[in-house]
C-alpha cells in the first residue's frame, strides 16, 4: 500500500529539548515536504526536498532543520524547540511539483 | 509571491443542500490548482485538481473549474452528505521557488464544512 508514515503521532516535550520527527514514503517519490498546520493559517511549508541531499526552505523554516540522506526518508529536526512550534505537522511526498501530494497522518507536537 | 484566498468558514449546511466554497489565487506563472480534503483526525488527501485554464476537476460529486480570467477555482457540490463534513483546502502549485526550484504547494487557510442530517 502506497503511504507516508510519520512518527511519533503525538509528542509533548519541553523547551530546548532536541527532537526528531521521522517521515518515510514507499512510493519512490523524489519530492518530499514538511508543513505545519495552525488554526486560521492553513498549511505552511517548512522545508522541501527535490531529491537526496537537495533541500530548500519553505515559508517558515526558522527553528527547523531537515536532512535527506535517503530517498525514502525526510526527518524534521527541532534543535531547540520553543512553545511557538506547538503545532500539527504533516510530511508529504510527490513524484513532481505539479502532481498529487500524499500526506502522512500528522504529528501533533506540544512544547511546554 | 503566490497566495490562495479561501472563503472563510465555518460553513454549516443541511444534507442535500448545494455547496460552494470560493477560492481565488494569485500566481506569477501558470499554476496547477488543487482541492484537498481533511477528515477529522486524518492527513490531507487530494479531492480534485486542474492543470490548465478551463479544465474541470471532479471527484465524488465535487467539481471545480480553473478560471484564469477570474483567477478562481471554486468548489461545488450539488447535494452534500453528512459524510462530506471535513476541512477543505484550496492549493496551487507553481514552479518557481526561492531558488528557482520546484516549490510545491501553497495552501489557503481551509474551510470547515459541517453537514447536518
Amino acid at each position: 500500500e502506497a503511504q507516508v508514515t510519520q512518527n511519533p503521532r503525538y509528542l509533548i516535550t519541553v523547551t530546548g529539548k532536541k527532537l526528531t520527527v521521522t517521515c518515510s514514503q514507499n512510493m519512490n517519490h523524489e519530492y518530499m515536504s514538511w508543513y505545519r498546520q495552525d488554526p486560521g493559517l492553513g498549511l505552511r511549508q517548512i522545508y522541501y526536498s527535490m531529491n537526496v541531499e537537495v533541500t530548500d526552505k519553505g515559508d517558515v523554516p526558522e527553528g527547523y532543520k531537515v536532512s535527506r540522506k535517503e530517498k525514502r526518508n525526510f526527518p524534521l529536526i527541532l534543535e531547540s524547540p520553543s512553545p511557538n512550534q506547538t503545532s500539527l505537522y504533516f510530511c508529504a511526498s510527490t513524484r513532481g511539483p505539479r502532481a498529487e501530494q500524499y500526506f502522512g497522518p500528522g504529528t501533533r507536537l506540544t512544547v511546554t | 509571491g503566490d497566495s490562495v484566498t479561501q472563503m472563510e468558514g465555518p460553513v454549516t449546511l443541511s444534507e442535500e443542500a448545494f455547496l460552494t466554497i470560493n477560492c481565488t489565487y494569485t500566481a506569477t506563472g501558470y499554476p496547477s490548482l488543487f482541492w484537498y480534503v481533511q477528515y477529522p483526525g486524518e492527513g490531507l488527501q487530494l479531492l480534485l485538481k486542474a492543470t490548465k485554464a478551463d479544465d474541470k476537476g471532479s471527484n465524488k460529486g465535487f467539481e471545480a473549474t480553473y478560471r484564469k480570467e477570474t483567477t478562481s477555482f471554486h468548489l461545488e457540490k450539488g447535494s452534500v452528505q453528512v459524510s462530506d463534513s471535513a476541512v477543505y483546502f484550496c492549493a496551487l502549485s507553481d514552479r518557481l521557488g526561492t531558488s528557482g526550484s520546484a516549490r510545491q504547494l501553497t495552501f489557503g487557510s481551509g474551510t470547515q464544512l459541517t453537514v447536518l442530517p
